[in-house]
């Protein structure tokens, strides 16, 4: 089974501040087909969670840009430009390459 | 846009068979996850089932595999989650999720669409 770590699993955030969640994953996740099957959710506090990137890069419509994900391979990164209130919550990258899909632990997010 | 439905409490190698439905969305052509999220714990996947367009397969993660199984009645729109010798660690919000079809090679070369629709959850609590 692929593994996924993330850090740091707890981010205090200062809202109009930049914030950035790393995810590792145990094998790569880059399909010759050159797509790397890496998503982020959100789990707002409450709430059942919510697909923000898929294919390592690609926003959902409807997400804000201040939203964006990188990487490639086993190295990937969610980054909010600037943070808003709303964001907080805890984000998960999960593999989806292959069977079992994985989730990292997680990383809370929230006001300083 | 998911609704899961029977979620109990129930004793330990006890039984229970969840409901996802798409009230105003159409499972037919969906492969629908499982997954699960202890109080206070992540997320954890525990299986899918394929859309029958592809053989509605299913698969499984280990920590449920021989236990869990999933079906599907497309004529109900609805998707199952069967549970069978319930662990005091199965003890859970059980939330079933789903995406677009899978119909195109990006998709169909991992496994299966993102997580687009997600339901509230049905909470499970196995205690003696």
């Amino acid at each position: 089974d692929i593994v996924m770590t993330q850090s740091p699993l707890s981010l205090p955030v200062t809202p109009g501040e930049p914030a950035s969640i790393s995810c590792r994953s145990s094998q790569s996740v880059l399909h010759y087909n050159g797509h790397n099957y890496l998503e982020w959710y959100l789990q707002k506090p409450g709430q059942s969670p919510q697909l923000l990137i898929y294919l390592s890069s690609y926003r959902v419509s409807g997400v804000p840009d201040r939203f964006s994900g990188s990487g490639s391979g086993t190295e990937f990164k969610l980054e909010i430009s600037r943070v808003e209130a709303e964001d907080v919550g805890v984000y998960y990258c999960m593999q989806a390459l292959q069977t079992p899909r994985t989730f990292g632990p997680g990383t809370k997010v929230e006001i300083k | 846009q998911l609704v899961e439905s029977g979620g109990d409490f129930v004793k330990p190698g006890g039984s229970l068979r969840l409901s996802c439905s798409g009230p105003g969305f159409t499972l037919d052509n969906a492969w629908v996850s499982w997954v699960r999220q202890a109080p206070g714990k992540g997320l954890e996947w525990l299986g899918l089932i394929k859309s029958n367009s592809v053989g509605g397969a299913t698969d499984f993660a280990a920590p449920v595999k021989g236990r869990f199984s999933i079906s599907r009645d497309d004529s109900k729109n609805t998707v199952f989650l069967h549970m069978n010798n319930l662990r005091t660690e199965d003890s859970a919000l059980y939330y079933c999720a789903t995406g677009p079809p899978c119909n195109n090679v990006v998709c169909l070369a991992g496994a299966g669409p993102s997580f687009d629709f997600w339901g509230r959850g049905t909470l499970v609590i196995v205690s003696s």
